[in-house]
Order: C-alpha cells, then structure tokens, then sequence
C-alpha cells in the first residue's frame, strides 16, 4: 500500500508568480484535503476534493485553487504569489465512508516565496 | 469548531509513560476526540480518537473524562522517535476537517 506523495518538496517562487504542488493519494482514497501550515503554528485547512469538485474551504482567497483528476491525485495551484504564502502545503487524503475516517497526510511541500 | 486547549511544551524522559492533556470544555454531543502528531520535517500523523469510551491501539491510549470536557493521551513508555507536536483536535460528526491548534512540543530525554 502507497502512502501519500507530495511533488516537490521544495519551491521558490518570487511574489507574483503562479505555482503548482501534486498529490497523489494512498491507495483506495477517493477524498484529498490540503492544509497550509506557516512556521510554528499548526496546520490551517484550505479546501476538501471529492469526485473531482470542491467539497468544502476554509478561510482562504480565490486565488487558491485545485484540482481533483478520476486516479483521485489532485493539485493545488496558487496565482498571484504573496510574501505570507510562504509555508509547508500538506496533502491529506481519505477513505470517505470508510470504517475511520482517518486523514493520512502527505510529508509536504516547503514553498519560499521571495 | 469547538476550540482545544494544550500546554505549549512537556518533557519526559525516556521508557517513562507521558501524559498529554487537553482541554475541551465546550465539546458537543457530537465532537470526536482526534491526536495527531507531527514528527520534525514530517506530515502530521494519526495517533487515535474517541467519542465517550476510553481507547487503547497500538501507539497509546486515549483517557477520556466522564463529562468529556478534558482528555488525555497517554504514551505508556516514551522513546526518542516519540518526540513531536502532539496536536488534540475536535472533529464534529461528519465534518471532514481538522482544525489544529498549536499542539504540546514533546521533548523525550536519554
């Protein structure tokens, strides 16, 4: 069984720039969350994907977009890159309606924003 | 979401058991008890929840209060890889996201 992947692991990016992270979910998952999670505090919920559309966001502007395709992997694409977005993006995939529920997160993507 | 309160650091000393608390005096009815943990340069990950009964699994046990407005979890013999941010999160029903607080830093000592 596959556990949670994440492409890249690191990205520069330079304010006002567009950037595009991956997930591929664990096996049998058909449900993908990302989180963003600044230095120090704890992981922020920025939207929910399940059969490909949008199934819940946190408090998080337009700009933060994604994608779900039919293997369940998604992408999370941010545009117009500001200086605060700079933080690890966690994906988190699940079995909904599975027996748990339990989330199993990825190992992250360390954006820098300069 | 109903809000969690936990010490911002604990320390223990290696093979001793650890008890992480956590405070959720404005639970509801429907309110699952969740542990994470986030190992440095790691994503978080699941350590176990609860409702009402107290749980055991293989990498702890969660004590929950009888009015359930605290919890604790418990690592009955602490070792270096335990040491992480262990974060006690509510869960409502069905909702399907977690809200993190900042969590209790775990330093576990030779």
């Amino acid at each position: 069984e596959t556990g949670v992947t994440q492409s890249p692991t690191h990205l520069i990016k330079t304010r006002g720039q567009q950037v595009t992270l991956r997930c591929s979910s664990q096996s049998g998952h058909n449900t993908v969350s990302w989180y963003q999670q600044a230095l120090g505090q704890g992981p922020q919920f920025i939207f929910q994907y399940y059969r490909e559309e949008e199934n819940g966001r946190g408090n998080f502007p337009p700009r933060f977009s994604g994608l779900q395709f039919p293997n369940y992997s998604s992408e999370l694409n941010v545009n117009a890159l500001e200086l605060d977005d700079s933080a690890l993006y966690l994906c988190a995939s699940r079995q909904r309606g599975g027996p748990t529920d339990t989330q199993y997160f990825g190992p992250g993507t360390r954006l820098t924003v300069l | 979401d109903a809000k969690t309160t936990q010490p911002n650091s604990m320390e223990s000393n290696e093979e001793e058991p650890v008890h992480l608390p956590c405070n959720h005096s404005t639970i509801s009815g429907t309110d699952y008890i969740h542990w994470y943990r986030q190992l440095p340069s790691q994503g978080p990950e699941y350590v176990i929840h609860g409702l009402t009964s107290n749980v055991n699994n293989r990498m702890a046990s969660l004590a929950i209060a009888e009015d359930r407005k605290s919890s604790t979890l418990i690592l009955h013999r602490a070792t270096l890889r335990d040491a992480a941010v262990y974060y006690c999160i509510l869960r409502r029903g069905s909702n399907y996201k977690l809200t993190f607080g900042k969590g209790t830093l775990l330093t576990v000592n030779p």
